[in-house]
């Protein structure tokens, strides 16, 4: 079945700058990437998703980006906020299947 | 609010008790599934009901029991739990999740603790 790592567990970033965390899957025939965002006391929210037909989608400060060569997908978050700071989750899918979720990141953003 | 609910938010129970979780879902989806959500690990899918009907099963012990009356609700049955049953335990929903693209959308879970 898919696998999913993701790195790194925990992110500590200033207000103002990029964070990004990395998600490697091992099914070649993934095609479908969405990333969650888990706030403490919620359940996550999906925030972005891409397919795999493209390489790179964006939505405002939040872009993720797709390498299928290398099996990879990154998320990027340009001007970070304190309300960004919450867990963060990547997630792959085969066709049909159900999702495989990696074992998420814990973003912190420092006033 | 994601338009999926749950309730309790939060469930203290004894090993020999017998509680049950609800979902609800108003978005008109016809695809929902139990998640367990432990400190460290990955998002674990317990259980995905498709138009009323179990369609997988992750090798969940007995001890948990969904049952989906409709495809706007989804309860979790529980009876005889262990400590390391202790989690947050999530619903979710989405349209048939025999489509490609199925986005889940996930209610705010329930802090179950088993002593």
């Amino acid at each position: 079945g898919e696998n999913v790592e993701q790195h790194p567990s925990t992110l500590s970033v200033q207000e103002g700058d990029s964070a990004v965390i990395k998600c490697t899957y091992s099914d070649s025939a993934s095609n479908y990437f969405p990333w969650y965002k888990q706030e403490l006391g919620k359940g996550p929210q999906l925030i972005i998703d891409i397919r795999s037909n493209v390489g790179e989608k964006k939505d405002q400060r939040i872009a993720v980006t797709l390498n299928k060569t290398a099996k990879h997908f990154s998320l990027h978050i340009t001007e970070t906020q304190p309300e960004d700071s919450a867990v963060y989750f990547c997630a792959a899918k085969r066709g049909y299947s159900t999702l495989t979720f990696g074992k998420g990141t814990m973003l912190l953003v420092s006033p | 609010e994601t338009g999926v609910t749950q309730t309790p938010r939060h469930l203290v129970m004894g090993m020999t008790n017998k509680k049950s979780l609800k979902c609800e879902q108003h978005l008109g989806h016809n695809a929902m599934y139990w998640y367990k959500q432990s400190a460290k690990k990955p998002l674990e899918l317990m259980f995905v009901y498709n138009f009323k009907e179990q369609t997988e099963n992750n090798s969940v012990p007995s001890r948990f029991s969904p049952e989906c009356p409709n495809s706007s609700h989804l309860f979790l049955h529980l009876h005889t739990l262990q400590p390391e049953d202790s989690a947050l335990y999530l619903c979710a929903s989405s349209l048939p999740s025999d489509r490609s693209t199925d986005t889940q959308y996930f209610g705010p879970g329930t802090r179950l603790t088993v002593l």
